[in-house]
C-alpha cells in the first residue's frame, strides 16, 4: 500500500513567488494534516482536514497560506507570495480514526525561499 | 515556554548502552502521548504510544507520569541503527479536531 506522498520534495523559489505543495494521503484516510518544521524549531501544526472540510486551521501563519482539499482526496498548500521566513520542511500526514489512529507522515516538501 | 520540552542532546552513547530521554509537557489537558523517531531528512515515524501504565516494545520502554507531566523513553542495548532524532509529541483534542504538539527532538548518536 502506498504511503503518504508529497510533491515536490524540494522547491527553491525567490521571495515574492508562489509555490504550491501537494499531498496525496493514504487511500481511505479521511484525516489530513499539514505540519511545518522551520530550521532549529519544532514541527508545528498548520491545519487539519476531515475529508474536504477544514476542521482546524489555527496553525496557519497568515493569509499568504491557502490549503485546499477538493473532493476530499489530495490536498494542496499554496504560499503566495512567499517570504524568507516560509523556508522549512512542510509535512503532510494522514490518519483513519481521529482519536486513536496512528498519524502517517509523508517525507516532506523542503521549501527554500531566497 | 514551549508546550513540549525536550533536551536537544546530542546524546552520544556506545553500542550496548542504555539511554533515557525525558520530555515535559505544560498543558495538563493533553490526552495522548507519543514518541516518534525521525531519521535525517526523513519523515517522523511513530515509535510508541505512551500509556500511564507504561509500555514496552522490545528494547524500548515508554512511561507517562501525569502528575509530574513528563514522558520518558528508555532504550536498552543501543544499536547503531537507533541513531536518530526522537520526538516527543502530545495530542490535544478540541471539538472535531486532534493535533499533535511536538518537542524539538533529542538527537541520539550511537557510536561503535
Amino acid at each position: 500500500e502506498a504511503g503518504v506522498t508529497q510533491f515536490p520534495s524540494h522547491s527553491v523559489i525567490e521571495k515574492g513567488q508562489t509555490v504550491t505543495l501537494r499531498c496525496d494521503p493514504i487511500s481511505g484516510h479521511d484525516n489530513l494534516y499539514w505540519y511545518r518544521r522551520v530550521m532549529g524549531k519544532e514541527i508545528k501544526f498548520l491545519l487539519h482536514f476531515v475529508k474536504e472540510s477544514k476542521q482546524d486551521e489555527s496553525g496557519m501563519p497568515n493569509n499568504r497560506f491557502l490549503a485546499e482539499r477538493t473532493g476530499g482526496t489530495y490536498s494542496t498548500l499554496k504560499v503566495q507570495p512567499a517570504e524568507l521566513e516560509d523556508s522549512g520542511v512542510y509535512f503532510c500526514a494522514s490518519s483513519t480514526d481521529l482519536y486513536t489512529g496512528e498519524l502517517f507522515f509523508g517525507e516532506g516538501s523542503r521549501l527554500t525561499v531566497l | 515556554r514551549k508546550e513540549v520540552e525536550q533536551d536537544p542532546g546530542p546524546f552520544n552513547v556506545p553500542e550496548g548502552a542504555t539511554v533515557a530521554f525525558n520530555c515535559t509537557y505544560s498543558n495538563s489537558a493533553s490526552q495522548s502521548f507519543f514518541w516518534y523517531r525521525q531519521d535525517c531528512r526523513k519523515e517522523p515515524k511513530l515509535l510508541m504510544s505512551v500509556y500511564s501504565s507504561g509500555n514496552e516494545d522490545g528494547r524500548f520502554t515508554a512511561q507517562l507520569n501525569r502528575a509530574s507531566q513528563y514522558i520518558s523513553l528508555l532504550i536498552r542495548d543501543s544499536k547503531l541503527s537507533d541513531s536518530a532524532t526522537y520526538l516527543c509529541a502530545v495530542s490535544r483534542y478540541g471539538g472535531a479536531t486532534n493535533k499533535l504538539i511536538f518537542g524539538t527532538g533529542t538527537l541520539l548518536a550511537v557510536q561503535p
